[in-house]
């Protein structure tokens, strides 16, 4: 049973676009949703995060928006860069546990 | 400060072998826990380590397995390899006083591939 739901599964931007990844959850132990980007042959590197009291949290390019009563968050990334291009996780850590699960993953590629 | 470290970085194995993977957290960690990236797919949870002992674990067989030692580093053993154990198996580190933020650091990876 998949806990967390990311979409798109994959995304093309244009350099200086907007990119938007959404993820939805269920359960309510959930307690901090982090955002990862992974290169390839990379392990994933932390790239923002937010705490569910938090409604949205900017830091520089990126910006969380966090819907408690709907369950969803989303990762949005202004003036997308081909730098960018990568793989973007969502995740959720579990209050119970200590313990993370991921999304499936969103496959972006911003071209020049 | 060196970050997570994993060893090997690759290697291929028989199915019905027996592998083990390595990793050195983070400087100040003390906790590590293990991750299964299949192709195309977010990690998943195996286990957490902390104190030398197993804290948390996740839906895997008992064919997982692993051990942390009193330097914090960690192995993760697998026997009995199957065909899809082929995966990308990450290692991350935190630190447990830090308490929940859930804050992870991760190594590169070990890729296995497992013919």
């Amino acid at each position: 049973q998949q806990q967390v739901k990311q979409s798109p599964q994959s995304l093309i931007v244009q350099k200086g676009g907007i990119s938007i990844i959404n993820c939805a959850y269920e359960n309510t132990a959930f307690d901090y949703f982090p955002w990862y980007q992974q290169f390839p042959g990379k392990g994933p590197a932390l790239l923002i995060a937010i705490r569910p009291d938090v409604s949205e949290k900017k830091e520089g390019r990126f910006t969380i928006s966090f819907n408690k009563s709907a369950k969803q968050f989303s990762l949005h990334i202004m003036d997308s860069q081909p730098g960018d291009s990568a793989t973007y996780f969502c995740a959720a850590h579990d209050s119970g546990y200590s313990t993370l699960t991921f999304g499936k993953g969103t496959m972006l590629l911003v071209s020049p | 400060d060196a970050g997570v470290t994993q060893s090997p970085t690759h290697l291929i194995k028989t199915r019905g072998q027996q592998v083990t993977l390595r990793c050195s957290p983070k400087s100040g960690h003390d906790t590590v826990s293990w991750y299964q990236q299949a192709l195309g797919q977010g990690p998943q949870f195996i286990f957490q380590y902390y104190e030398e002992e197993e804290r948390q674990r996740g839906n895997f067989p008992d064919r997982f397995s692993g051990h942390q030692f009193p330097n914090y580093s960690s192995e993760l053993n697998v026997n009995a390899l199957l065909l899809g154990d082929s995966a990308l198996y990450l290692c991350a580190s935190s630190n447990r006083d830090r308490g929940l933020s859930g804050e992870l650091f991760f190594g590169e990876g070990s890729r296995l591939t497992v013919l």
